[in-house]
């Protein structure tokens, strides 16, 4: 069973500029999850899909971020325009497993690590 | 935010030794899940537990799921080099496809 996918994994940008990240989540899985980890700490969600509809986004700073998950499958995080404290690996897991017994775990994919100069 | 203590911040200690971490919390939490990471790679799940009091194996590792439900031990015994990296405790207050709250993290390192 393939994984979580993720894209670019690495991506260097200028304060002000947009940049946008890619997940692919487990085949099946119902619900994707974004978090943001920055250095030193774990990882903080910040945005919850259940299918195509957003769940939880509390701690999403709207102002700049977007996210969204349109044919409930793969989604796309979007920054607009960053700041320097955005430097950080973002990260996309996915839960809900047709078993039912992985119902409750997630899943992580590799990240995107996020430089802004 | 809510956030989970987790402890030691950071362990180095001889091959072959065993290991054990905690993760608290002020509030209860119904499911706990142990996370591993390596340098560059997002959190593999090692564990999970999801009722009070239960003790789930995994090869050498061992993670509990502590009575009062405010905390979890994960142990590794006889260390062995592939077991650096960080470990994350997190917690989910209610079952379900519902937010991980994570712990800081503890990093291992092993002399070998």
């Amino acid at each position: 069973e393939a994984g979580v996918a993720q894209s670019p994994r690495y991506k260097i940008i200028e304060k002000r500029q947009s940049v946008a990240f890619w997940c692919n989540p487990i085949s099946g899985h119902a619900t994707l999850y974004w978090y943001q980890q920055i250095l030193g700490q774990g990882p903080k969600l910040l945005i919850q899909f259940q299918n195509n509809g957003v769940v939880d986004d509390s701690q999403l700073p709207k102002d700049r971020f977007s996210a969204e998950r349109l044919k409930g499958v793969d989604s796309t995080l979007k920054i607009q325009p960053a700041k320097l404290e955005d430097s950080a690996v973002y990260l996309c897991a996915s839960s809900g497993d047709s078993t039912g017994f992985l119902l409750y775990e997630q899943y992580f994919g590799p990240g995107t690590r996020l430089t802004v100069t | 935010g809510q956030q989970l203590n987790q402890s030691p911040q950071s362990m180095f200690i001889q091959e072959g030794e065993d290991v054990s971490m905690n993760c608290t919390s002020s509030s209860i939490f119904n499911t706990w899940l142990w996370y591993k990471q390596d340098p560059g790679e997002g959190p593999v799940l090692l564990i999970a537990l999801y009722k009070a009091g239960e003790l789930t194996s995994n090869g050498r590792l061992t993670a509990q799921f502590g009575i009062t439900r405010k905390d979890s031990f994960l142990n590794i015994s006889a260390s062995i080099p592939s077991d650096v990296g960080i470990y994350f405790c997190a917690g989910q207050k209610i079952q379900g496809a519902q937010k991980l709250v994570f712990g800081q993290g503890t990093r291992l390192t092993i002399n070998p």
